[in-house]
């Protein structure tokens, strides 16, 4: 099946430094990758849409200076959490779209704690 | 922004019973998904639907694609430990592939 990866897993950082999460898909190339933020006991909520070679679609209240997206090949998207205070802290999941299967396939997620 | 309604929030339930949950909205979709999310995980899909009134099974799991095309639901038949989880919903409108999920169940199952 397809398969996404994200590193780090978790990451813990100070408050004013930015963080890179990425998204790989390890089988299948994808055109669109998805980032969600989910804090805790709640639902995902979408983030922006990472498109390959052009710009990012965020969603309505989520700062794209603030959550600076790159998707520059078919297999991997960026997400970097820039000058991240505690209240950034959250689990942080991608996921990608298999043309193949027309489904997204989700990355494991990574755990964000800024002090 | 915009979630679908998922009842019920959450079950606990003894092993080998039955369980059900369902998603509504008040827009049409023309995809539903189920998931199931264990914790520090991303969410795993475990059923697709695709067609208004579509039927669907995968083991112990069938889901349905309500005729209105604005809900659906899932039910797990004889439950297992393995079966905690939260389970999600989600819902797709169009072609741009996005998402939108429900609030989430959290199942708990007595050994």
């Amino acid at each position: 099946g397809a398969v996404v990866s994200q590193h780090p897993s978790w990451v813990i950082c100070k408050s004013g430094t930015s963080v890179k999460i990425e998204c790989r898909s390890l089988d299948f190339q994808a055109t669109t990758m998805f980032w969600y933020r989910q804090f805790p006991k709640q639902s995902l909520m979408l983030m922006a849409t990472s498109n390959e070679g052009s710009k990012a679609t965020y969603e309505q209240g989520v700062e794209k200076d603030k959550f600076l997206i790159n998707h520059a090949s078919l297999t991997l998207s960026t997400l970097t959490v820039t000058s991240a205070h505690p209240e950034d802290s959250s689990f942080y999941i991608c996921s990608a779209h298999a043309p193949t299967t027309n489904e997204q396939f989700f990355g494991p997620g990574t755990r964000l704690t800024v002090l | 922004g915009q979630q679908l309604n998922q009842s019920p929030q959450s079950m606990f339930i003894q092993e080998g019973e039955d369980v059900s949950m369902n998603c509504t909205s008040s827009s049409i979709f023309n995809t539903w998904l189920w998931y199931k999310q264990d914790p520090g995980e991303g969410p795993v899909l475990l059923i697709a639907l695709y067609k208004a009134g579509e039927l669907t099974s995968n083991g112990r799991l069938t889901a349905q694609f309500g005729i209105t095309r604005k809900d659906s639901f899932l039910n797990i038949s004889a439950s297992i430990p393995s079966d905690v989880g939260i389970y999600f919903c989600a819902g797709r409108m169009d072609s741009s592939y996005k998402l939108i999920f429900g609030s989430g169940t959290r199942l708990l199952v007595r050994p």
